[in-house]
């Protein structure tokens, strides 16, 4: 089955720096790679998405790159603020029904 | 708004025990599935069912058994549980097409002592 590789495991930054969270998959016939953001004591949360026809995506300060040859994707976020600390998840998924999780990367933003 | 909700948030069950957790969710979702959650092993599916009384197993499926009699409710079965289990279960469903967003529950919390 598929399996997701996800760096680092946790991640400090500097409040106005930029963040990079890097996943490789091992499936090549993955298709669908989508990030999913986890606060403390709540439920992860869909915060961007890409599909395999497309190479990068922006979505306000985020944004997400693909590159299948190497079959990696990584999450960027920019200008980080203290409320973008959780952990975040990548994910990658073929034809199945069921999303692969990488292991999360636990990000800190400090003031 | 997409409402996956878990009935019970926090459990305590004696080894042995059997033990079910509930899922419901509201936007008519075809598929539904049960992840595990555990500290540096990231979400883990267990199972997941794409239709009701179907089901499909997922990477850690043993000692845990499913249900899904009808299409909103998705229950999750631990037949006789055990320390190993203490872990965070976390519900989600979505719609049946690939590439749909996949919405979680809140999370149950079990120990088992």
């Amino acid at each position: 089955g598929e399996n997701v590789e996800q760096h680092p495991s946790t991640l400090s930054v500097q409040e106005g720096d930029s963040a990079v969270i890097k996943c490789t998959y091992s499936d090549s016939a993955s298709n669908y790679f989508p990030w999913y953001k986890q606060e403390l004591g709540k439920r992860p949360q869909l915060i961007i998405d890409i599909r395999s026809n497309v190479g990068e995506k922006k979505d306000q300060r985020i944004a997400v790159t693909l590159n299948k040859t190497a079959k990696h994707f990584s999450l960027h976020i920019t200008e980080t603020q203290p409320e973008d600390s959780a952990v975040y998840f990548c994910a990658a998924a073929n034809s199945g029904y069921a999303l692969n999780f990488g292991k999360g990367t636990s990000l800190l933003v400090t003031p | 708004d997409v409402k996956v909700t878990q009935s019970s948030r926090y459990l305590v069950k004696r080894t042995g025990e059997k033990v079910f957790l509930e899922c419901v969710q509201d936007m008519d979702h075809e598929n539904m599935f049960w992840y595990r959650q555990d500290p540096g092993l990231g979400l883990r599916l267990i199972y997941f069912s794409y239709d009701v009384k179907m089901k499909e197993k997922g990477d850690i499926p043993e000692g845990y058994s499913v249900s899904r009699e009808k299409k909103e409710r998705f229950s999750l079965i631990l037949e006789s549980a055990s320390t190993n289990q203490t872990s965070m279960y976390l519900c989600a469903s979505s719609l049946e097409a690939l590439g749909n967003t996949i919405y979680f529950g809140e999370g149950s919390w079990l120990t088992v002592v």
